[in-house]
């Protein structure tokens, strides 16, 4: 089965950082990957992981242990446009099907 | 980065009707697309796979009679929910893979489409 978990909602301090996890147990794997949707808008890609590591980008870190089935993304300096959704996503293998996970709600406060 | 467009943004419609939305990827060719449903605060749950020039494949508990894909070129593809009902009202979303030897092949989504069945 397909079962990716992370936590529903976080709330964090604008400047501070902030760590999302994820956990996956899929039949298949092809990738990592990390998206954020404002509400009512379309989910807009933030990273790609599939070997073990950390991957940076900007402001945004997003960090993978296959062998755990677990990664993280980490957003530094955060701002209150970081507000948002942060989807986990898990590529199968074999072509490009994507599976999402519910979701993090991230709530950036002053 | 690649552009899919969908259309339309809102659709109102009555309990019974058909209603179609297009996803079009405008600057480069697809042959697959993905259909995902999501329901308020909810995740994207991925409904079909749509493949051009063949038939689509649909995920499990989705009717493939009721929700009728066809993707007849290489930049487009079409969702048809047909005998809408207030149970459909949903944000429909497409998206697609850039496929290329410079791309993680993330999707691109369209902007979404707002069904609500009266």
């Amino acid at each position: 089965g397909q079962n990716i978990d992370q936590p529903t909602e976080m709330t964090a301090t604008e400047g501070a950082i902030v760590q999302i996890n994820c956990t996956y147990q899929t039949s298949g794997f092809n990738g990592l990957f990390w998206y954020q949707q404002h509400a009512g808008e379309a989910p807009t890609f933030l990273s790609y992981n599939v070997l073990d590591g950390l991957e940076e980008k900007g402001r945004f870190s997003s960090f993978l242990s296959r062998s755990k089935g677990y990664s993280y993304l980490l957003l530094k300096e955060l701002q209150m446009k970081d507000s948002a959704s942060y989807l986990c996503a898990v590529r199968d293998t074999g072509g490009f099907k994507t599976i999402f996970g519910a979701g993090t709600r991230l709530f950036v406060k002053a | 980065g690649a552009v899919v467009s969908q259309h339309p943004s809102w659709v109102i419609c009555k309990s019974g009707t058909s209603v179609k939305i297009e996803c079009r990827s405008l600057d480069f060719q697809a042959t697959t697309m993905f259909w995902y449903r999501q329901f308020p605060k909810q995740s994207l749950m991925l409904m079909a796979t749509s493949n051009e020039g063949s038939k689509a494949t649909y995920e499990q508990g989705v009717e493939k009679d009721k929700f009728l894909i066809n993707h007849a070129s290489l930049t487009l593809s079409t969702l048809t929910v047909t005998s809408a009902h207030p149970e459909d009202s949903s944000f429909y979303i497409c998206s697609a893979p850039e496929l290329g030897a410079a791309t993680t092949g993330e999707l691109f989504f369209g902007e979404g489409s707002r069904l609500t069945v009266l």
